[in-house]
């Protein structure tokens, strides 16, 4: 049983949709990220929020939009999206600052977005 | 460019037998290494980790070597099960806190019965 759950399972979605993932984690962590895996390419960091704050955006397209409440639960706004960003979309947490150094990563089991 | 390269893109390897799965990196300032596996439909789950100041972490079935120096790591499966049959990602980071992993693309790892 993972510590971390992420809503949806499967998403499709049209390019003109507006959708969330949602992403809870119950292990008392408090960063989470946001990675994707698309097919055939290394699992890529999208956004990272410690304690709340984000400390890192990768250049992602302003049509994805994170959104981190609590240092529990994390969202990912999708808009107007391509089929390009059809891909598996990972959730992630690790005990950050001002916690333990060399924390690993505990991930969820992801959301499978299709986008048509 | 690939900071963290596996190489293999799949292995075969008979039950009982041992499994060495590689990986390279490119940054010498990562310090902190980690192994993940992967089923279907699941997310990565965590292994073992290394960090930079030692060169061998064991766990159980599990040992990862660490050489420096060859900017080089590796995981030993030993013995190989057939439900070790998953795809492994190889990851970096570098202090931080290990906000910044990079992981490798993996390596498809097949235990035949």
């Amino acid at each position: 049983e993972t510590g971390v759950t992420q809503t949806p399972r499967h998403l499709v979605m049209g390019m003109t949709n507006k959708k969330s993932l949602k992403c809870e984690q119950h292990l008392g962590h408090n960063a989470m990220y946001w990675y994707k895996q698309s097919a055939k390419k290394p699992l890529e960091l999208m956004f990272v929020y410690s304690l709340e704050e984000r400390v890192e955006n990768n250049s992602v397209p302003s049509r994805f939009s994170p959104e981190c409440p609590n240092s529990s639960h994390l969202f990912l706004h999708l808009h107007t999206l391509q089929p390009e960003d059809s891909a598996l979309y990972l959730c992630a947490s690790s005990q950050g600052p001002p916690g333990h150094l060399n924390s690993p990563l505990h991930f969820g089991n992801g959301t499978r977005l299709t986008v048509t | 460019d690939q900071q963290v390269k596996q190489n293999s893109p799949s292995l075969s390897v008979q039950e009982g037998r041992i499994s060495i799965l590689n990986c390279d990196y490119t940054n010498s300032m990562f310090d902190y290494f980690l192994w993940y596996k992967k089923y279907p439909a699941e997310g990565p789950t965590f292994l073992i980790s290394i960090s930079s100041i030692k060169d061998k972490n064991e766990d159980g079935r599990f040992t990862v070597f660490l050489n420096k120096s060859a900017k080089h790591l590796s995981l030993h499966i030993v013995p190989s099960q057939p439900g070790d049959s998953a795809v492994y990602f190889c990851a970096a980071s570098a202090g931080n806190y290990g906000q910044n992993f990079v992981f490798g693309p993996g390596t498809r790892l097949s235990v035949l019965p």
